[in-house]
Parts: structure tokens; C-alpha cells; sequence
């Protein structure tokens, strides 16, 4: 049973540049949560997806946006990138409220 | 791998002892509360969660105390072992969907 993927692994863009992350959710898994972490601190909630659906948004500008498939994978997006948005990008699943399952988490490094 | 929290608070401590880790939360009205590790290159790990209509709860090595009177949350790790070297965050509930971490602690274990 395959647990939650994202790819790629690392990545570097340079500022103004538009960033697409990819997240598959573990197998039975219908909720996928994006997370954002800079280096020395932890995670902060980006926004979450059910249905296809935003469900819920944190404290992040229009730059970021997202999408849901049917086969419930994810897809983070991010525009004019900034340099401080330089972080880890985590994706969690869920089926339930509660237990997250987190990725391995795409490294953004923006020069 | 990359190093997660280069400036977090840090707890050491010898192995075989047990290992204390706090976690003060902001939000009264929280009612779910996860603790997690996170190693070095990988995404957080989940260890256990508690409600708010419960003080304690065990798991394989680990007990989770909530004292929901002055916010505060702690995790003890019984008979700590090298492999519990990580940063451990706390996370709240905030709604029903969005989770807030903590600063997170970072544990090393002295052989």
C-alpha cells in the first residue's frame, strides 16, 4: 500500500516564475491538505481539498492556488514566485477529520 | 539530508532515559491534538493524538498528557533509543479541517 507521494523531490525557480507541485494521495484516501514549511519552523496550512473543492484556506495570498482530480491527487500551485516562498511543501491525506498522512515534501528553493 | 530546524529549541537527552517534550497551544477551543515526528529529509511522522474530553493516552512507548486548563500538551517517550533523534511538533485543530503546529522541539538522544 503506497503512502502519500509528491514529486519532484527538490526544485529551484527563480523569482516571478510560476511552480507546480504534485501530490497522490494514499491509497483510499479522498482529502489532501498543503502545507508549507520554512526552515526552522513548523508546518503552516495552505489550504485543504475534498471533492475536487478548496474546503478550507490558511493565511496565504491568490498566489497560491490548488486543484483536486477525481482519482483524488493534488496539484499545488504557486505565481510570481518570491523568494521567501523558498520552503518545504508538504502534502498530507486523510479520509477521516483527523490522522494526516504527510509526504516526503517537494523542496522549493527560489534564487 | 536536509536539516529540519536548525534553530529550535533542543531537548538531549542519554539513552535509555525517558524523554520529556512540552507544547503550549493557543487555541481554547481546540479539541484535537496530534503530536509529530519529523526526521531530517522526510515529512512529519504521526505518533498520537488525543481529544479534549480525555487527560491521557498511551501508546507503544509514548503518553500523551493534555491539560487543557493552562493549554499546555506534553509527550513522553519512555526508554528513549537513537532512533527517536527528530523534531517533534505539536498540532491543534483548528475547525474542522485546518491543523496548527507548533515551533517544535528537536530531541537528541546521547549514547
Amino acid at each position: 500500500d503506497a503512502g502519500v507521494t509528491q514529486s519532484p523531490t527538490h526544485l529551484i525557480k527563480t523569482r516571478g516564475q510560476q511552480v507546480t507541485l504534485r501530490c497522490s494521495p494514499k491509497s483510499g484516501h479522498d482529502t489532501v491538505s498543503w502545507y508549507q514549511q520554512a526552515l526552522g519552523q513548523g508546518p503552516q496550512f495552505i489550504f485543504q481539498y475534498y471533492e475536487e473543492e478548496e474546503r478550507q484556506r490558511g493565511n496565504f495570498p491568490d498566489r497560491f492556488s490548488g486543484h483536486q482530480f477525481p482519482n483524488y491527487s493534488s496539484e499545488l500551485n504557486v505565481n510570481a514566485l518570491l523568494l521567501g516562498d523558498s520552503a518545504l511543501y508538504l502534502c498530507a491525506s486523510s479520509l477521516t477529520q483527523n490522522e494526516q498522512f504527510f509526504g516526503p515534501g517537494t523542496r522549493l528553493t527560489v534564487l | 539530508g536536509e536539516s529540519v530546524g536548525l534553530h529550535l529549541p533542543t531537548l538531549s537527552v542519554q539513552e535509555g532515559d525517558n524523554s520529556i517534550i512540552n507544547c503550549a497551544y493557543s487555541n481554547s477551543a481546540s479539541d484535537y491534538f496530534i503530536w509529530y515526528k519529523q526526521e531530517s529529509g522526510k515529512g512529519p511522522q504521526f505518533i498520537i493524538d488525543i481529544r479534549s474530553n480525555m487527560d491521557k493516552r498511551q501508546g507503544q512507548r509514548v503518553t500523551v498528557l493534555l491539560n487543557k486548563t493552562v493549554k499546555h500538551l506534553s509527550l513522553q517517550i519512555a526508554a528513549t533509543q537513537p532512533g527517536d533523534s527528530a523534531v517533534y511538533f505539536c498540532a491543534e485543530n483548528e475547525g474542522t479541517y485546518k491543523y496548527i503546529f507548533g515551533t517544535g522541539t528537536r530531541l537528541k538522544v546521547l549514547a
